[in-house]
């Protein structure tokens, strides 16, 4: 069964370092869409992608924050300057056109020290 | 606020019992999807129901949709202990992001 795939599984970096997440998601799906899950707390919506361009964003995702579709297979979510609270589990997501099903990833686990 | 709740917050049953938790929100449900979460890991899709919908089945899972009432089921049957996990009910509500709500944790005990 097709699957989507999210590297690295875990990431550790310094305050203030950029960090790249990638994705790779189903073939075939559109949508893409990034969300986080700070430890014990509700899974958080960030940001959604179709035909090249973000389509919604919350408030979360701010200038700190870009998505790109670099290469038409991988999906990216790029932190510039982490912070102590992006702290947290990226999950990327993604759906066919025809279904309202999202599919995620196992996420990537976003230590900021 | 469109944020869902889930009810109980956890849930402990014995191996073998049936365990049945809710989630509600506070405006119309449009395509509301069960999510598995095993312990930190990835959230796992067991099914969605239309707002048209009012009962689902896959496997040992049955969810129920009440429009009336803004809520729903899910009901897992002859539970076992890889059942164990968080369980998140989400919604679109017509936009492009899911809304989770606040998860149940599922405590299988063999």
């Amino acid at each position: 069964e097709p699957e989507v795939t999210q590297t690295p599984s875990h990431q550790v970096t310094q305050m203030g370092q950029e960090v790249i997440l990638r994705c790779v998601p189903i073939s075939n799906h559109l949508y893409f869409y990034w969300y986080r899950q700070i430890l014990g707390q509700k899974v958080e919506f960030l940001v959604s992608f179709y035909n090249n361009e973000i389509s919604e964003k919350s408030e979360i995702f701010d200038d700190q924050f870009s998505v790109e579709r670099p290469d038409g297979s991988n999906f990216t979510l790029k932190i510039r300057s982490t912070k102590l609270e992006d702290s947290a589990m990226y999950f990327c997501a993604t759906r066919d056109r025809n279904y309202n099903e999202q599919f995620f990833g196992p996420g990537t686990r976003l230590t900021v020290l | 606020s469109q944020q869902g709740e889930e009810d109980p917050q956890a849930l402990s049953i014995q191996e073998g019992e049936n365990a049945t938790m809710n989630c509600s929100y506070k405006t119309s449900i449009n395509n509301l999807q069960w999510y598995r979460q095993n312990s930190g890991r990835g959230l796992v899709h067991l099914i969605l129901i239309r707002s048209n919908e009012r009962e689902k089945h896959s496997g040992r899972l049955r969810v129920t949709l009440d429009t009336s009432k803004k809520s729903s089921s899910l009901l897992i049957t002859a539970s076992r202990a890889a059942d164990t996990a968080s369980y998140f009910c989400a919604d679109n509500f017509g936009n492009e992001k899911l809304t989770f709500g606040t998860g149940t944790r599922l405590t299988i005990i063999p």
